[in-house]
């Protein structure tokens, strides 16, 4: 079993759509959890980090953390065509530095 | 803020040869870099962590011979493949952080742009 599973898609919505990426995890440890954006054949840019578990807003992009569950979600409102790219969820632990533990990636195609 | 670059963005070399790619970190000073490698459709793998001023560690299954981690300083590391081959063909990413300044709600890394290597 993978310590973060994270379905692949790809998910195709069409513009103006609401969409939820998610990953779950296996190591309760995990305190500090990412998501990122990669465009094809660029470098991850980091869209939101949440401390712990609870909500995180930032404009359209609100990020989900569920501890108990294992469970950390990443909602897209009101979706663009700008926003087709792969999601990839990241973990680590606490206590200082501990080295990234990435989901495989979400791609998500939005289409106007 | 927290920009890195990677150079060259792109590099085709033939077999046997070596290949250098840099990761500099434009606006910080990056206590800690990281390379990762990512094949088509994947995620990232990490492949070391480097330290300002001290040797590279690997992750498991990493040739430490093939794969030279230089962080000389901190803004630059270097990652070269030595001989490479064409299975080495794939897509560099480097990331780096600053130990010193991050917390709880700023400990992350912030990614290069990569590096995709073609090995003929």
């Amino acid at each position: 079993q993978k310590e973060v599973e994270q379905d692949p898609g790809p998910l195709s919505v069409p513009e103006g759509a609401i969409v939820s990426l998610n990953c779950t995890y296996s190591n309760s440890a995990f305190q500090y959890f990412m998501w990122y954006r990669q465009y094809s054949r660029k470098g991850p840019e980091l869209l939101m980090y949440t401390y712990s578990s609870g909500n995180k807003e930032d404009g359209r992009f609100t990020a989900q953390v569920d501890k108990s569950s294992k469970y950390i979600s990443l909602f897209i409102r009101d979706s663009q065509p700008s926003d087709s790219a792969t999601y990839l969820c990241a973990m680590t632990l606490s206590g200082g530095y501990n080295k990234l533990i990435f989901g495989a990636g979400t791609r998500l195609a939005v289409h106007p | 803020g927290a920009v890195v670059s990677q150079h060259p963005s792109w590099v085709i070399c033939k077999s046997g040869t070596s290949v250098k790619i840099e990761c500099r970190s434009l606006d910080f000073q990056a206590t800690t870099m990281f390379w990762y490698r990512q094949f088509p459709k994947q995620s990232l793998m990490l492949m070391a962590t480097s330290n300002e001023g001290s040797k590279a560690t690997y992750e498991q299954g990493v040739e430490k011979d093939k794969f030279l981690i230089n962080h000389a300083s901190l803004t630059l590391s270097t990652l070269t493949v030595t001989s490479a081959h064409p299975e080495d063909s794939s897509f560099y990413i480097c990331s780096a952080r600053d130990l010193r300044t991050s917390g709880p709600s700023t400990d992350t890394q912030y990614f290069g742009p990569g590096t995709r290597l073609t090995v003929l």
